[in-house]
């Protein structure tokens, strides 16, 4: 079965520090997505950053960029330059390839200290 | 409207009420979901609709009945809550994910739902 699991429940970083949130997952599928998404308090749950297994090219999305290892099965997340408006619960998801279901992380609550 | 859109945006209901979450998106997706989110636990996915077909119940309760009349609208009918069910309850849907097309999942706002 696919499980996500995010090992931080909270973090925390200095305000135009670096930060970067953990992901690992369980698969036997070789072709599937992967997405971290973020969660500002009573805020829509918006995608961060996303990327597909088959390309080995790490995603990159302005201050956001992933780590994407996948024969560890890890796809952590980095966020530069980290901004108050970053602070939020991120998510991390797995779907399968051609197949409408998701799976997602506990979640990592993100602080940022001014 | 755009994207994924969710009423009502709260909701309190007592015990014995009946009442319906809406949740409509303008994004020609084929797969809507109903997701379950209460603080300090994990998102719990109830149900998943494939063109208008159930294809997942998550060991749902009865008295959360869902109801996907056509790809673009999506309803959870609530009756008899439990003070557990307070939470926030998310709609989203999602594309074929086929290569070249959209395949990540976007969400409306949510629901939140108190039971007193």
């Amino acid at each position: 079965a696919q499980t996500v699991t995010q090992s931080q429940p909270e973090m925390s970083v200095q305000e135009a520090e670096t930060v970067t949130l953990s992901c690992t997952y369980d698969t036997s599928e070789s072709d599937y997505y992967l997405f971290w998404y973020k969660q500002p308090p009573s805020r829509q749950m918006i995608l961060v950053i996303r990327q597909e297994a088959y390309k080995q090219q790490n995603a990159t999305e302005n201050r956001f960029s992933v780590n994407f290892q996948k024969a560890a099965k890890s796809f952590s997340l980095k966020i530069s330059d980290s901004q108050l408006g970053d602070a939020a619960m991120y998510f991390c998801a797995y779907r399968p390839y051609n197949f409408n279901k998701f799976y997602f992380g506990s979640g990592t609550k993100l602080n940022v200290k001014p | 409207e755009t994207g994924v859109t969710q009423t009502p945006r709260h909701l309190v209901m007592g015990m014995t009420n009946k009442k319906s979450l809406k949740c409509e998106q303008h994004l020609g997706h084929n797969a809507m979901y109903w997701y379950k989110q209460s603080a300090k636990k994990p998102l719990e996915l109830m149900f998943v609709y494939n063109f208008k077909e159930q294809t997942e119940n998550n060991s749902v309760p009865s008295r959360f009945s869902p109801e996907c009349p056509n790809s673009s609208h999506l309803f959870l009918h609530l009756h008899t809550l439990q003070p557990e069910d307070s939470a926030l309850y998310l709609c989203a849907s999602s594309s074929g994910g086929e290569r070249g097309s959209s395949y990540e999942q976007y969400f409306g706002p949510g629901t939140r739902l108190t039971v007193t």
